[in-house]
């Protein structure tokens, strides 16, 4: 089964920092999504990656999915409290409609 | 603004109680998600609905019963349900994602349900 991890599990930084969230397969990644969510609210899609070696900027926020199409990376610059929230890396397990997330990371920026 | 619209927002129930979530969309897509949230855990997937066909069933017990009554609605249909069943109940949408198509999925804003 496709299973994701992501770390770090939480993250407290100052408005103006920089940082990077990770997240790992076990196994080969078809698509690689990364999602934001607000407390008690639905998912907002941010970008989606599919063949190795992709990055995807929108805004301060860029994404990368390494050349075995393992590991991606999410990395937020000169982060500003609006970005706090639990990120979420989501991909396709195996091929078809079955798609899983991994754990999050809850991100707070402290103004 | 979300386009997958979720009602109610929130649902508070009785064990015995027989109540239904809606989900729509309107951006052509054809395939619709349910997934169930607990507090600090990822969303997880409960069905899937391809082509108005249910294609995945998570093993979710009877209890809950899905229904694509047409390509923009997806509804859930609740009965018997227990305490631990109280979540957040996020519908999705997407565009048809079969064989490797990669295609992200547009969540609704979900339901809050708890069982009293």
């Amino acid at each position: 089964s496709q299973e994701l991890e992501q770390s770090p599990q939480s993250l407290i930084v100052q408005e103006g920092k920089n940082l990077t969230i990770n997240c790992t397969s076990s196994k080969t990644l078809y698509g690689l999504y990364w999602y934001k969510q607000k407390y008690g609210e639905g998912l907002i899609f941010l970008m989606m990656l599919q063949k190795g070696g992709e990055e995807k900027s929108h805004e301060k926020i860029t994404a990368k999915l390494d050349e075995k199409k393992q590991q991606s990376s999410l990395h937020i610059t000169a982060s500003q409290p609006s970005h706090a929230g639990i990120y979420l890396c989501g991909a396709d397990k195996n091929y078809g409609q079955n798609f899983v997330f991994g754990p999050g990371t809850r991100l707070s920026v402290l103004p | 603004d979300t386009e997958v619209t979720q009602t109610p927002k929130h649902l508070v129930m009785g064990m015995t109680n027989k109540k239904s979530l809606k989900c729509e969309q309107h951006m052509g897509h054809r395939a619709m998600y349910w997934y169930k949230q607990k507090a600090k855990k990822p969303p997880e997937l409960m069905f899937v609905y391809s082509y108005e066909k249910l294609s995945i069933n998570e093993s979710v017990p009877s209890r809950f019963s899905p229904e694509c009554p047409n390509s923009s609605l997806l509804n859930l249909h609740l009965h018997a349900l227990q305490p631990e069943d109280s979540a957040l109940y996020l519908c999705a949408s997407s565009q048809d994602r079969g064989q490797g198509r990669g295609s992200p999925l547009h969540f609704g804003n979900g339901t809050r349900l708890t069982v009293t």
